[in-house]
């Protein structure tokens, strides 16, 4: 059981948005902190996005991140197949004094 | 261009302790933060800890009584530690760089070791 409540599979068709939503509490996503990565098949995760909102460089301006109190959402906007990965949220819990993710959601381009 | 590379044994029996190392190319490991990650089928991707060469350690609180990290700058090599290990400690273990200015975020990753906890 994750700290962090990701849905298990998410889907859309090409050139739609599609949001992905992580629930947490008041001592991880509440304070502020949270990240996204993207995890293809057999490969390491990839940063998307740090401090809910931020992209490091080379992340497309289609991707992007948002909070409001204790939940996170990643947004991909004009879906390509390319898509098609894992993806996770990450925060720093306070409580637990440690990094705490999500269970990842499964993208899926139809 | 920063890369990482896990190396160390892939089978390790119960009750004995992994040792792995990660190999840092394209940046020194003096700078920054350097973390170990895992990943099973059964957990998802578990952080174990981080720390970097001018102290800061931080670990896993469920883990932190058997899990180790060092550093070895004359070789720029990251090193994990885990004792006293079970089948629950089968997983692909990553290496990576853990950027404070980037929010805590893990900027790069080696490509993972698949470690195998069997007699």
């Amino acid at each position: 059981q994750s700290v962090l409540t990701q849905p298990p599979s998410a889907s859309g068709t090409p050139g739609q948005t599609v949001t992905i939503s992580c629930s947490g509490g008041s001592s991880n996503i509440g304070s502020g902190s949270v990240n996204w990565y993207r995890q293809f098949s057999g490969a390491a995760p990839k940063l998307l996005i740090y401090s809910a909102d931020q992209r490091p460089s080379g992340v497309p301006d289609r991707i992007s991140g948002s909070t409001s109190g204790t939940s996170a959402s990643l947004a991909i906007r004009d879906l390509q197949s390319e898509d098609e990965a894992d993806y996770y949220c990450a925060s720093w819990d306070a409580s637990l004094f440690g990094w705490v993710f999500g269970g990842g959601t499964t993208l899926t381009v139809l | 261009q920063v890369q990482l590379q896990e190396s160390g044994p892939r089978l390790v029996k119960p009750s004995e302790t992994l040792s792995l190392t990660c190999t840092v190319s394209g940046d020194s490991i003096k700078y920054n933060y350097w973390a170990w990650i895992r990943q099973s089928p059964g957990r998802g991707l578990e952080w174990l800890g981080h720390m970097s060469d001018s102290g800061g350690t931080y670990f896993s609180p469920s883990l932190r009584s058997r899990v180790s990290i060092s550093l070895d700058t004359s070789r720029n090599h990251v090193s994990l530690q885990l004792t006293s290990l079970t089948a629950a400690d089968t997983a692909v273990y990553f290496c990576a760089r853990y950027v404070v200015r980037l929010g805590g975020g893990f900027d790069y990753w080696g490509k993972g070791a698949l470690v195998t906890v069997s007699s």
